[in-house]
């Protein structure tokens, strides 16, 4: 099966600063990557995705980038704000498949 | 708005006591999905259902259960709790049971004493 590795598992940054989490998955079938945010005592959040078609999204502040021969994708929050503070969750998937597999997450934390 | 929903928020069980939780959805998606999160871990799939057709993973304990009574609702009964059973339990949907586009509901944080 899938397996998805996270790294870092923490990440402190001062505000206004960037934050990049990666992660590494093992399936070559996987072509679903989605980002999630969960905030305390809350469900996860999905704040991006990309397939596999496409190298790289944006979103505003957020970018997510994709390579697939070394199968890895990123994560890339810009101009941090203590309201990013979370743990953020990448994960993997094929699509049409229906087991989101989860990365072990990164607890950021946005510094005022 | 369309959302998934879980209730309660917080659910207090005694050791060995069955208890449920309930999850509703209002965006008519064929898949519902339960997911058991533990204290700084990931998301872990309990089982699934596409439409009527139930499918459990593998390594969920027997102690877990599911019944999906129509599109909108999804319930997991935990039939003996164990103290290994605290957790925040997460529902989640998607159409078609694409990867894509799921949806998590807020969870229930499971405490057993």
């Amino acid at each position: 099966g899938e397996n998805v590795e996270q790294h870092p598992s923490t990440l402190s940054v001062q505000e206004g600063d960037s934050a990049v989490i990666k992660c590494t998955y093992s399936d070559s079938a996987s072509n679903y990557f989605p980002w999630y945010k969960q905030e305390l005592g809350k469900g996860p959040q999905l704040i991006i995705d990309i397939r596999s078609n496409v190298g790289e999204k944006k979103d505003q502040r957020i970018a997510v980038t994709l390579n697939k021969t070394a199968k890895h994708f990123s994560l890339h929050i810009t101009e941090t704000q203590p309201e990013d503070s979370a743990v953020y969750f990448c994960a993997a998937a094929e699509g049409g498949a229906n087991n989101l597999f989860f990365g072990t997450g990164t607890r950021l934390t946005v510094i005022p | 708005d369309a959302m998934v929903i879980q209730n309660p928020r917080y659910q207090v069980t005694q050791f060995g006591k069955p208890v449920t939780l309930s999850c509703s959805q209002t965006l008519n998606h064929n898949v519902m999905y339960w997911y058991q999160q533990k204290s700084s871990q990931a998301p872990k799939l309990l089982f699934h259902y596409y439409d009527k057709d139930f499918n459990n993973e593998a390594d969920t304990p027997d102690n877990f259960q599911s019944r999906r009574p129509n599109t909108s609702f999804c319930f997991l009964d935990i039939r003996s709790p164990g103290l290994g059973d605290a957790a925040m339990y997460l529902c989640a949907t998607s159409r078609d049971g694409q990867g894509f586009g799921y949806t998590f509901g807020s969870g229930t944080r499971l405490t057993v004493v």
